[in-house]
Protein backbone atom coordinates (compact mmCIF):
# COMPACT_ATOMS: atom_id res chain seq x y z
CA UNK A 1 0.00 0.00 0.00
CA UNK A 2 1.28 3.30 -0.91
CA UNK A 3 -0.23 5.49 1.47
CA UNK A 4 -2.11 7.66 -1.40
CA UNK A 5 -6.10 6.87 -1.83
CA UNK A 6 -8.06 7.32 -5.06
CA UNK A 7 -11.82 7.45 -5.10
CA UNK A 8 -13.94 6.06 -6.63
CA UNK A 9 -11.85 2.94 -8.23
CA UNK A 10 -14.11 2.98 -11.18
CA UNK A 11 -16.23 5.61 -12.58
CA UNK A 12 -19.19 5.04 -16.30
CA UNK A 13 -20.30 7.56 -17.46
CA UNK A 14 -21.99 9.17 -20.50
CA UNK A 15 -20.33 11.35 -22.73
CA UNK A 16 -21.06 15.32 -22.28
CA UNK A 17 -21.12 14.29 -18.53
CA UNK A 18 -18.76 15.92 -15.65
CA UNK A 19 -16.92 13.47 -13.27
CA UNK A 20 -14.56 14.67 -10.24
CA UNK A 21 -11.43 12.11 -9.13
CA UNK A 22 -10.27 13.11 -6.11
CA UNK A 23 -6.99 11.97 -4.07
CA UNK A 24 -5.59 11.70 -0.74
CA UNK A 25 -1.54 12.41 -0.38
CA UNK A 26 0.65 10.09 1.50
CA UNK A 27 0.77 11.58 5.58
CA UNK A 28 3.15 14.17 5.19
CA UNK A 29 3.15 14.85 1.41
CA UNK A 30 2.69 18.36 0.19
CA UNK A 31 2.92 17.57 -3.53
CA UNK A 32 0.24 16.40 -5.67
CA UNK A 33 0.42 15.06 -8.93
CA UNK A 34 -2.14 14.05 -11.70
CA UNK A 35 -1.38 11.24 -14.50
CA UNK A 36 -3.67 10.13 -17.64
CA UNK A 37 -2.48 6.30 -18.69
CA UNK A 38 -4.83 5.34 -21.90
CA UNK A 39 -5.19 1.54 -22.91
CA UNK A 40 -1.14 0.43 -23.48
CA UNK A 41 0.25 3.84 -23.59
CA UNK A 42 2.52 5.77 -21.50
CA UNK A 43 2.02 7.87 -18.14
CA UNK A 44 0.66 11.33 -19.68
CA UNK A 45 1.68 14.06 -16.90
CA UNK A 46 -1.35 16.28 -16.39
CA UNK A 47 -0.87 18.79 -13.37
CA UNK A 48 0.85 19.05 -10.10
CA UNK A 49 0.40 21.04 -7.08
CA UNK A 50 2.54 21.69 -4.12
CA UNK A 51 1.13 22.93 -0.62
CA UNK A 52 -2.17 24.09 -2.67
CA UNK A 53 -0.61 26.04 -5.40
CA UNK A 54 0.16 25.00 -9.15
CA UNK A 55 3.60 23.90 -9.38
CA UNK A 56 3.80 22.55 -13.17
CA UNK A 57 1.03 21.96 -15.95
CA UNK A 58 1.52 19.34 -18.49
CA UNK A 59 -0.72 18.81 -21.57
CA UNK A 60 -4.11 19.06 -19.66
CA UNK A 61 -6.96 20.03 -21.67
CA UNK A 62 -9.17 23.03 -20.95
CA UNK A 63 -12.07 20.84 -19.97
CA UNK A 64 -10.00 19.60 -17.47
CA UNK A 65 -9.30 21.58 -13.92
CA UNK A 66 -7.94 20.45 -10.49
CA UNK A 67 -7.13 21.87 -7.52
CA UNK A 68 -5.47 21.66 -3.67
CA UNK A 69 -7.19 21.85 -0.58
CA UNK A 70 -5.78 23.00 2.33
CA UNK A 71 -5.71 19.71 3.87
CA UNK A 72 -3.54 18.92 0.84
CA UNK A 73 -6.54 16.52 -0.97
CA UNK A 74 -6.51 17.48 -4.43
CA UNK A 75 -9.33 17.26 -7.22
CA UNK A 76 -9.76 16.31 -11.02
CA UNK A 77 -12.30 17.63 -12.63
CA UNK A 78 -13.17 16.26 -15.79
CA UNK A 79 -15.92 18.20 -17.82
CA UNK A 80 -17.68 17.79 -21.82
CA UNK A 81 -16.44 14.14 -20.89
CA UNK A 82 -15.51 12.52 -25.15
CA UNK A 83 -14.58 9.02 -25.67
CA UNK A 84 -11.25 9.59 -25.73
CA UNK A 85 -11.15 10.12 -22.19
CA UNK A 86 -11.68 6.93 -21.26
CA UNK A 87 -8.52 5.70 -19.22
CA UNK A 88 -6.77 4.94 -16.01
CA UNK A 89 -6.45 8.08 -13.75
CA UNK A 90 -3.76 8.38 -11.49
CA UNK A 91 -2.79 10.40 -8.64
CA UNK A 92 1.02 10.51 -7.03
CA UNK A 93 2.63 12.69 -4.12
CA UNK A 94 5.85 13.16 -3.42
CA UNK A 95 7.11 14.84 -0.33
CA UNK A 96 8.43 17.92 -1.76
CA UNK A 97 7.69 18.25 -4.93
CA UNK A 98 11.44 18.05 -6.00
CA UNK A 99 13.79 15.28 -6.57
CA UNK A 100 12.05 12.85 -3.92
CA UNK A 101 10.29 9.89 -5.60
CA UNK A 102 6.84 9.65 -6.22
CA UNK A 103 4.12 7.27 -5.11
CA UNK A 104 0.90 6.22 -7.19
CA UNK A 105 -2.22 5.56 -6.06
CA UNK A 106 -4.21 2.58 -7.21
CA UNK A 107 -5.99 4.35 -10.11
CA UNK A 108 -9.47 5.45 -11.16
CA UNK A 109 -10.31 3.69 -14.09
CA UNK A 110 -13.16 6.27 -16.32
CA UNK A 111 -14.87 4.39 -18.68
CA UNK A 112 -16.89 7.19 -20.97
CA UNK A 113 -19.85 5.50 -22.90
CA UNK B 1 10.74 21.42 -21.45
CA UNK B 2 12.32 17.85 -20.84
CA UNK B 3 11.63 14.76 -23.41
CA UNK B 4 12.64 11.26 -22.08
CA UNK B 5 12.99 8.61 -25.05
CA UNK B 6 13.07 5.14 -24.01
CA UNK B 7 14.13 2.18 -26.05
CA UNK B 8 13.17 -0.80 -26.74
CA UNK B 9 9.57 -0.76 -26.27
CA UNK B 10 9.22 -4.71 -25.85
CA UNK B 11 12.23 -7.24 -24.74
CA UNK B 12 11.66 -10.38 -24.29
CA UNK B 13 14.15 -12.82 -22.13
CA UNK B 14 14.91 -15.90 -21.09
CA UNK B 15 14.51 -16.70 -17.43
CA UNK B 16 18.01 -16.01 -16.12
CA UNK B 17 19.30 -14.00 -18.55
CA UNK B 18 19.77 -10.27 -17.95
CA UNK B 19 17.86 -7.57 -19.24
CA UNK B 20 18.75 -3.51 -19.66
CA UNK B 21 16.43 -0.85 -20.76
CA UNK B 22 17.90 2.46 -21.94
CA UNK B 23 16.75 5.96 -21.70
CA UNK B 24 17.97 9.34 -23.08
CA UNK B 25 17.01 13.37 -21.85
CA UNK B 26 17.05 16.10 -23.50
CA UNK B 27 17.20 18.46 -20.56
CA UNK B 28 20.90 18.55 -19.30
CA UNK B 29 19.67 20.52 -16.49
CA UNK B 30 17.75 17.23 -15.39
CA UNK B 31 18.78 15.91 -11.98
CA UNK B 32 16.70 12.94 -10.52
CA UNK B 33 15.95 9.86 -12.53
CA UNK B 34 14.19 7.42 -10.92
CA UNK B 35 12.35 4.16 -12.51
CA UNK B 36 9.13 2.34 -12.25
CA UNK B 37 7.66 -1.04 -12.41
CA UNK B 38 4.17 -1.84 -13.44
CA UNK B 39 2.16 -5.19 -13.64
CA UNK B 40 -0.67 -5.07 -15.49
CA UNK B 41 -3.56 -3.12 -14.40
CA UNK B 42 -2.29 -2.01 -11.34
CA UNK B 43 -0.20 1.48 -10.04
CA UNK B 44 3.33 2.29 -10.78
CA UNK B 45 5.86 1.11 -8.22
CA UNK B 46 9.64 2.70 -7.77
CA UNK B 47 11.77 0.28 -7.96
CA UNK B 48 15.07 2.04 -7.89
CA UNK B 49 16.63 5.83 -8.87
CA UNK B 50 19.48 7.87 -9.21
CA UNK B 51 20.38 11.25 -8.88
CA UNK B 52 22.72 13.16 -11.14
CA UNK B 53 25.68 13.33 -8.81
CA UNK B 54 25.88 9.90 -8.89
CA UNK B 55 27.27 7.22 -11.94
CA UNK B 56 25.90 4.13 -10.72
CA UNK B 57 23.60 2.40 -7.94
CA UNK B 58 22.65 -0.99 -7.32
CA UNK B 59 19.93 -2.68 -5.49
CA UNK B 60 20.13 -6.74 -5.15
CA UNK B 61 19.53 -8.01 -8.48
CA UNK B 62 18.66 -4.15 -10.62
CA UNK B 63 21.42 -2.05 -11.46
CA UNK B 64 20.66 2.06 -13.00
CA UNK B 65 23.57 3.66 -14.36
CA UNK B 66 23.97 7.52 -15.53
CA UNK B 67 25.76 8.94 -18.05
CA UNK B 68 25.54 12.96 -17.78
CA UNK B 69 27.59 13.77 -20.53
CA UNK B 70 25.57 11.53 -22.89
CA UNK B 71 22.36 12.32 -20.97
CA UNK B 72 21.38 8.87 -21.01
CA UNK B 73 20.28 6.46 -18.23
CA UNK B 74 19.92 2.85 -18.21
CA UNK B 75 18.18 -0.15 -16.28
CA UNK B 76 19.88 -3.57 -15.68
CA UNK B 77 18.03 -6.67 -14.22
CA UNK B 78 20.04 -9.35 -14.16
CA UNK B 79 19.16 -13.15 -13.26
CA UNK B 80 15.45 -12.38 -14.52
CA UNK B 81 12.69 -14.35 -13.40
CA UNK B 82 8.81 -14.63 -14.62
CA UNK B 83 8.08 -12.13 -11.51
CA UNK B 84 9.86 -9.52 -13.33
CA UNK B 85 7.63 -9.85 -16.35
CA UNK B 86 5.90 -6.13 -16.46
CA UNK B 87 5.82 -2.60 -18.44
CA UNK B 88 8.98 -0.37 -17.07
CA UNK B 89 9.06 3.13 -17.07
CA UNK B 90 11.98 5.75 -16.70
CA UNK B 91 11.80 8.87 -16.06
CA UNK B 92 13.21 12.25 -15.70
CA UNK B 93 13.16 15.21 -13.38
CA UNK B 94 13.66 18.89 -13.90
CA UNK B 95 14.50 20.84 -10.65
CA UNK B 96 13.11 24.08 -10.04
CA UNK B 97 10.39 25.86 -9.41
CA UNK B 98 7.96 24.59 -12.36
CA UNK B 99 9.53 20.97 -11.82
CA UNK B 100 7.76 17.95 -12.78
CA UNK B 101 8.51 14.27 -13.48
CA UNK B 102 8.69 13.37 -17.34
CA UNK B 103 7.87 9.75 -18.06
CA UNK B 104 9.43 7.39 -21.15
CA UNK B 105 6.81 5.40 -23.13
CA UNK B 106 7.74 2.11 -21.45
CA UNK B 107 9.47 -1.02 -21.98
CA UNK B 108 7.32 -4.29 -21.81
CA UNK B 109 9.58 -7.03 -20.15
CA UNK B 110 8.36 -10.48 -20.83
CA UNK B 111 10.83 -13.47 -18.69
CA UNK B 112 9.96 -16.80 -20.30
CA UNK B 113 10.19 -19.72 -18.27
Amino acid sequence: DSGVTQTPKHLITATGQRVTLRCSPRSGDLSVYWYQQSLDQGLQFLIQYYNGEERAKGNILERFSAQQFPDLHSELNLSSLELGDSALYFCASSASGQDSPLHFGNGTRLTVT
Amino acid sequence: GENVEQHPSTLSVQEGDSAVIKCTYSDSASNYFPWYKQELGKRPQLIIDIRSNVGEKKDQRIAVTLNKTAKHFSLHITETQPEDSAVYFCAAFKGGSQGNLIFGKGTKLSVKP
